[in-house]
């Protein structure tokens, strides 16, 4: 079975400035996905990024960019350059196959003025 | 433009009442599942569905079925609502077979009082 760990509850982030959110995953299948969600606080969530176990490089969306380290099983995503609007809660998710996705718990992001 | 829709974004019902929570997809999308997300728990899998009238538990099923007699559509069921299934209910689709992410709709929040 899939399982994905999300260890910050929390995070404070000063506006303009880097951030990153761990997430790290235990699957014994050699070929998954991993995704990042974003849930503002209006409860939809939106895909961010995605990640594909034979992928070489690392995804980049954007201002955000996932940092995966494969034999770490983690699978990090970075918001660069804050904004007030990227305060929110964030999952990471994995599946493999045709399994259901596997969430986290998730981090609620909170950017500073 | 993709779309998942809930029928309803905020519920309230009484103790002992039969809820249902209806979702549709127009993206013709072999897979459905129903989430539910309580705050420090992230989402866990109640149902999915891989193909029209096949359903498969997920990780908490109890007090809960579910229904899919057309493609588009994948309904949640509560028998006998019960205090305890107060939370949010997101219902998701994706593609059958691949690693790319699932859709989401817009939640529904349920309060059984």
């Amino acid at each position: 079975a899939q399982k994905i760990t999300q260890t910050q509850p929390g995070m404070f982030v000063q506006e303009k400035e880097a951030v990153t959110l761990d997430c790290t995953y235990d699957t014994s299948d050699p070929s998954y996905g991993l995704f990042w969600y974003k849930q503002p606080s209006s409860g939809e969530m939106i895909f961010l990024i995605y990640q594909g176990s034979y992928d070489q490089q690392n995804a980049t969306e954007g201002r955000y960019s996932l940092n995966f380290q494969k034999a770490r099983k983690s699978a990090n995503l970075v918001i660069s350059a804050s904004q007030l609007g990227d305060s929110a809660m964030y999952f990471c998710a994995s599946h493999s196959g045709n399994t259901p996705l596997v969430f986290g718990k998730g981090t609620r992001l909170s950017v500073i003025a | 433009d993709v779309k998942v829709t809930q029928s309803s974004r905020y519920l309230v019902k009484r103790t002992g009442e039969k809820v249902f929570l209806e979702c549709v997809q127009d993206m013709d999308h072999e897979n459905m599942f129903w989430y539910r997300q309580d705050p420090g728990l992230g989402l866990r899998l109640i149902y999915f569905s891989y193909d029209v009238k096949m359903k498969e538990k997920g990780d908490i099923p109890e007090g809960y079925s579910v229904s899919r007699e057309k493609k588009e559509r994948f309904s949640l069921i509560l028998e006998s609502a019960s205090t305890n299934q107060t939370s949010m209910y997101l219902c998701a689709s994706s593609l059958a077979g691949s690693l790319a992410e699932a859709f989401f709709g817009q939640g529904t929040r349920l309060t059984v009082v």
